[in-house]
C-alpha cells in the first residue's frame, strides 16, 4: 500500500524564520505535487515536480524532489503571516499521460506568528 | 477564466436520505476527478473520468455512491442512502489530458449528515 507521510503535521513559526516540511513516500513515482489549502477553501497548486533533482521556487517557497530517496521538501524562507495555511504533498501513481490517482499526505498545518 | 465550479457549497441532510453534488470543470479539461476529504486529512480519489469514461473508480463505494458524466463535461456524484460517516468535503478537480498536467480543484461541497 502506498503511503505518503508528511512531517511535521503541525508547525508554528515566527515571522522571519526558516523551516522545512518533509514528504516521504513509499513507492516509485516521478511526479509529486505540492498544494496549499486555506481554511474552508479549495486546494491551490503550488509546485509540480517531475524528475529527480527537480527544484522549483516561488517567492518564499522552494520545493525539491529526490526520487531515489523518495523524499520531497518544501522549504520556507523568512516566513510571513500570509503563508499560514495547510500544505499537502501528493504523489501521482499513474505513470505517463495525464495526472492519475494522487495520493495525498495528511497535510502540514502551518501557523506563522508575528 | 472560470475555475472548477461546484454546487452546492454546503449541504445538510438526514441519514438515509439521498444527496447529489454537481461539478462543472474548467472549459476544455477532459479529465475530471472526484475526491473525498475528511476533516484533518488529505483528499482521497473516488473516481476519475476521461471524457465520458470512468477510467478509475476502484475507490468508489459502489453500494451507495454513483457518478456520471454523460456528455463528457459536467459531472454529478450521488450518495443514496447517506450515512453519518459520509460527512466530509467532496472536491471536484479537472485537468487537460496530456503528459505532466496538473489538476485544478473546485471549492468543494461540505456535506453534513445528521
Amino acid at each position: 500500500e502506498l503511503k505518503v507521510e508528511q512531517n511535521p503535521l503541525f508547525l508554528s513559526m515566527q515571522e522571519g524564520k526558516n523551516y522545512t516540511i518533509y514528504c516521504n513516500y513509499s513507492t516509485t513515482s516521478d511526479r509529486l505535487y505540492w498544494y496549499r489549502q486555506d481554511p474552508g477553501k479549495s486546494l491551490e497548486s503550488l509546485f509540480v515536480l517531475l524528475s529527480n533533482g527537480a527544484v522549483k521556487q516561488e517567492g518564499r517557497l522552494m520545493a525539491s524532489l529526490d526520487t531515489k530517496a523518495r523524499l520531497s521538501t518544501l522549504h520556507i524562507t523568512a516566513a510571513v503571516h500570509d503563508l499560514s495555511a495547510t500544505y499537502f504533498c501528493a504523489v501521482d501513481i499513474h505513470y505517463g499521460g495525464s495526472q492519475g490517482n494522487l495520493i495525498f499526505g495528511k497535510g502540514t498545518k502551518l501557523s506563522v506568528k508575528p | 477564466e472560470a475555475g472548477v465550479v461546484q454546487s452546492p457549497r454546503y449541504k445538510i441532510i438526514e441519514k438515509k436520505q439521498p444527496v447529489a453534488f454537481w461539478c462543472n470543470p474548467i472549459s476544455g479539461h477532459n479529465t475530471l476527478y472526484w475526491y473525498l476529504q475528511n476533516l484533518g486529512q488529505g483528499p482521497e480519489l473516488l473516481i476519475r473520468y476521461e471524457n465520458e469514461e470512468a477510467v478509475d473508480d476502484s475507490q468508489l463505494p459502489k453500494d451507495r455512491f454513483s457518478a456520471e458524466r454523460l456528455k463528457g463535461v459536467d459531472s454529478t456524484l450521488k450518495i443514496q442512502p447517506a450515512e453519518l460517516g459520509d460527512s466530509a468535503v467532496y472536491l471536484c478537480a479537472s485537468s487537460f489530458d496530456g503528459p505532466n498536467t496538473e489538476a485544478f480543484f473546485g471549492q468543494g461541497t461540505r456535506l453534513t449528515v445528521v
